[in-house]
């Protein structure tokens, strides 16, 4: 079955720690990857997204991500995490049946 | 003002009662998504729409049913209600020009007592 990974369920940073959080699919093939962030009490916004092209992808908030195929990834970066980044943050992926798979979401808490 | 809206936000209501909850965009999208987000389960697909004379079962379609009423309307509904279908539960659209990217909604928060 398809499915997603994130292996990081729970982050706990200070500001101006830098972030990576991890995710890896298990598909072959063509995929669209992205990042969805949640704030606190608040709906699903895209962070960023891949479907081709520079692997390296750069997304709002100075977050980015980098695509490497063959660790079948898409980890999310930030060099420097403010108090307002504390969210939760999912990735997700479709391929050809345009159905979103979402991981199971990383809970992120920046403490000042 | 909001593209995608969810009515009602916040609902509470006991085991075996009939729920619906409605999705409405203005985005123009042909595609539209029900999700629901449990703590540590992240987002499962229930029902999605690619246009309205199509409906397709998700990944946890049992216990649920949709109606595509128009293109920018897309209901869910509980026909008999149960404890473990507390949940958040999100609409998302989508179409060929956004790129497959899904806009959500503020979602519905359900509890069944």
């Amino acid at each position: 079955a398809q499915s997603v990974s994130q292996h990081n369920h729970h982050v706990i940073l200070s500001e101006a720690a830098s972030l990576e959080l991890g995710c890896n699919y298990s598909y072959g093939g063509t995929v669209n990857l992205f990042w969805y962030v949640q704030y606190p009490g608040q709906h699903l916004q895209l962070l960023l997204k891949y479907f081709s092209g520079d692997p390296l992808v750069k997304g709002i908030k100075g977050f980015e991500a980098e695509f490497i195929k063959s660790k079948f990834s898409f980890n999310l970066r930030k060099p420097s995490v403010q108090w307002s980044d504390t969210a939760e943050y999912f990735c997700a992926v479709n391929q050809w049946t345009d159905k979103l798979i979402f991981g199971t979401g990383t809970r992120l808490q920046v403490f000042p | 003002d909001a593209d995608v809206t969810q009515t009602p936000r916040n609902r509470i209501t006991k085991t075996g009662k009939r729920i619906m909850l409605e999705c409405s965009q203005t985005k123009g999208h042909d595609r539209m998504y029900w999700y629901r987000q449990d703590p540590g389960l992240g987002l499962r697909l229930i029902y999605y729409s690619f246009d309205v004379k199509d409906i397709n079962k998700g990944e946890i379609s049992d216990g649920y049913s949709v109606s595509r009423q128009a293109q920018a309307k897309f209901s869910l509904s509980l026909e008999s209600a149960i404890p473990n279908q507390t949940a958040l539960y999100f609409c998302a659209t989508s179409d060929a020009t956004s790129g497959r990217v899904e806009f959500f909604g503020p979602g519905t928060r359900l509890t069944v007592l």
